[in-house]
C-alpha cells in the first residue's frame, strides 16, 4: 500500500502570500492518479486538482499542482481569505485510494 | 451535476452493524462511474472505505475488507454501506462520493456522523 506524507502539518501565512504544500509518496505513483482536495470546517472535501496538475471544474487559476518523481506539490499563488482550510492529497493505485494526513493552512 | 445524500442511523451499538445509504440524484447510478464511501473520525483525516460499480464490482480497503460490504440498488438509484462488528474506533463522519473517472472523487455528499456507543 502506497503511503502519502504531507508537509508541513500546519502552514501559517497571510492573505496575499504564496503557499506551497507538499505530498511525498512512499513509492512511485503515476501523476495521473494524484489528486488534491480542500476541506473547510463542517464541509465535505472538494476536489481541486486531479492528474497532479489539472484543475477541477470551477477551481480558480491561483491553484496549481505539479509533480516530480514521488514528490507532488500544490501551490496557491496568492492566498485569499477563503483559501484557509485543510488540504489533502490522494492517490489511486492497485484498486484502492489512499489519502495523506492533511496540511492545515491557517491565517498568520 | 450529480448530488449525493447519505442517510442512516446516527448511533450504533458496539459489536453491531453500521448501515448507511447514499441516494444519487441528478444522474443515474448506472453510468460508468465508481461510487465510494470515505470516513473521517472527528478531528482527523480521511480514510477510504471502498467503492462499487453499477455492475456490482467492488474494491475495498485492505484494513476494513473483512468487515465491509458495499452494494448497489439500481432501481432506487442508491448504493449502501454495511460495516460489521463496530467499535468506538468506527465513530466518524461517513461520506459517499462519486468518481466519474480519472482516479479522483469528483462529487461528495454532505456527510453523516455515526457514533458507536451504548
Amino acid at each position: 500500500e502506497i503511503l502519502l506524507t504531507q508537509s508541513p502539518g500546519t502552514l501559517s501565512l497571510s492573505p496575499g502570500e504564496r503557499a506551497t504544500l507538499s505530498c511525498r509518496a512512499s513509492q512511485s505513483v503515476s501523476s495521473s492518479y494524484l489528486a488534491w482536495y480542500q476541506q473547510k470546517p463542517g464541509q465535505a472535501p472538494r476536489l481541486l486538482i486531479y492528474g497532479a496538475s489539472n484543475r477541477a471544474t470551477g477551481i480558480p487559476d491561483r491553484f496549481s499542482g505539479s509533480a516530480s518523481g514521488t514528490d507532488f506539490s500544490l501551490t496557491i499563488s496568492r492566498l485569499e481569505a477563503e483559501d484557509f482550510a485543510v488540504y489533502y492529497c490522494q492517490q489511486y493505485g492497485t484498486s484502492l485510494y489512499t489519502f495523506g494526513q492533511g496540511t492545515k493552512l491557517e491565517i498568520k | 451535476q450529480v448530488q449525493l445524500q447519505e442517510s442512516g442511523p446516527g448511533l450504533v451499538e458496539p459489536s453491531g452493524t453500521l448501515s448507511l445509504t447514499c441516494s444519487v440524484s441528478g444522474g443515474s447510478i448506472s453510468v460508468d462511474n465508481w461510487w465510494s464511501w470515505v470516513r473521517q473520525p472527528p478531528g482527523k483525516g480521511l480514510e477510504w472505505i471502498g467503492e462499487i460499480h453499477h455492475s456490482g464490482r467492488t474494491n475495498y480497503s485492505p484494513s476494513l475488507k473483512s468487515r465491509v460490504t458495499i452494494s448497489v440498488d439500481k432501481s432506487k438509484n442508491q448504493f449502501s454501506l454495511k460495516l460489521r462488528s463496530v467499535t468506538a474506533a468506527d465513530t466518524a463522519i461517513y461520506y459517499c462520493a462519486d468518481s466519474t473517472g480519472g482516479w479522483k472523487l469528483d462529487y461528495w455528499g454532505q456527510g453523516t456522523l455515526v457514533t458507536v456507543s451504548s
